[in-house]
C-alpha cells in the first residue's frame, strides 16, 4: 500500500520567495495533520484537518503560513514570504479516524531557506 | 496537558531486550499511551498503545504500570534496524493531537 507521499523530499530557496509544500495522505484516510521539526522545538503540530475541513490551526506560526486541502487526496501547506527561521523538516500525516488511531506519517520535506 | 519525562538515550547489544521506561505522574484517566519512534531521515512511525492493561503486537510490548503512573516500551530482540528515536506521548482518549516530548535515542551495539 501507498505511504503518505509528500513532495518536494528537499527544498532550498531564497528568504523572501513562495515556498509550497505538498502532501497526499493514504487513500481512506479522513484526518491529515502538518508538523514540524526543528532541532530546538521538536515535533510540532501545525494544523489539522477533518475531511479536507481545517479543524485546528492553533499551530501555526503566523499569518505567513497557510494550508489548504482542496480535496480528500491533496493537501499544500504555503509559506509567503518565506525566512531563514522557516527552515525545518515539515511531515505529513494522515490517519482514518480521530479516537486514539495511528496516524501515518510522510517521510517529510527538509526545507532550507538562505 | 499532562507531560512524559524518558531517558535521553540509552544503549542496548542486538538480538537483547530494550526496556525503554516512561514517567507520566500526572496522566489522567482518559489518557492513552502511546509510543512512536523515528528511524534517521523518516517520519515518525506508531509502534503501540494502551489505556490500562499491557499489550502486545508484532513490533514491540507495552508494560502499564498498576497506578498508570509509568510505562515500559519492550523491544524483546533488539536488531540494527530499532536504533531511533521512541517517544511516548499522552493522548486524550477523544483525541489525536499528539504531543511530542524529546524522546529516547536509542543506540543498538553489534
Amino acid at each position: 500500500d501507498a505511504g503518505v507521499i509528500q513532495s518536494p523530499r528537499h527544498e532550498v530557496t531564497e528568504m523572501g520567495q513562495e515556498v509550497t509544500l505538498r502532501c497526499k495522505p493514504i487513500s481512506g484516510h479522513d484526518y491529515l495533520f502538518w508538523y514540524r521539526q526543528t532541532m530546538m522545538r521538536g515535533l510540532e503540530l501545525l494544523i489539522y484537518f477533518n475531511n479536507n475541513v481545517p479543524i485546528d490551526d492553533s499551530g501555526m506560526p503566523e499569518d505567513r503560513f497557510s494550508a489548504k486541502m482542496p480535496n480528500a487526496s491533496f493537501s499544500t501547506l504555503k509559506i509567503q514570504p518565506s525566512e531563514p527561521r522557516d527552515s525545518a523538516v515539515y511531515f505529513c500525516a494522515s490517519s482514518v479516524g480521530f479516537r486514539n488511531q495511528p496516524q501515518h506519517f510522510g517521510d517529510g520535506t527538509r526545507l532550507s531557506i538562505l | 496537558d499532562a507531560k512524559t519525562t524518558q531517558p535521553n538515550s540509552m544503549e542496548s547489544n542486538e538480538e537483547e531486550p530494550v526496556h525503554l521506561p516512561c514517567n507520566h505522574s500526572t496522566i489522567s484517566g482518559t489518557d492513552y499511551i502511546h509510543w512512536y519512534r523515528q528511524l534517521p531521515s523518516q517520519g515518525p512511525e506508531y509502534v503501540i498503545h494502551g489505556l490500562t492493561s499491557n499489550v502486545n503486537n508484532r513490533m514491540a510490548s507495552l508494560a502499564i504500570a498498576e497506578d498508570r503512573k509509568s510505562s515500559t516500551l519492550i523491544l524483546h530482540r533488539a536488531t540494527l534496524r530499532d536504533a531511533a528515536v521512541y517517544y511516548c506521548i499522552l493522548n486524550k482518549a477523544a483525541g489525536n493531537k499528539l504531543t511530542f516530548g524529546g524522546g529516547t535515542r536509542v543506540l543498538v551495539k553489534p
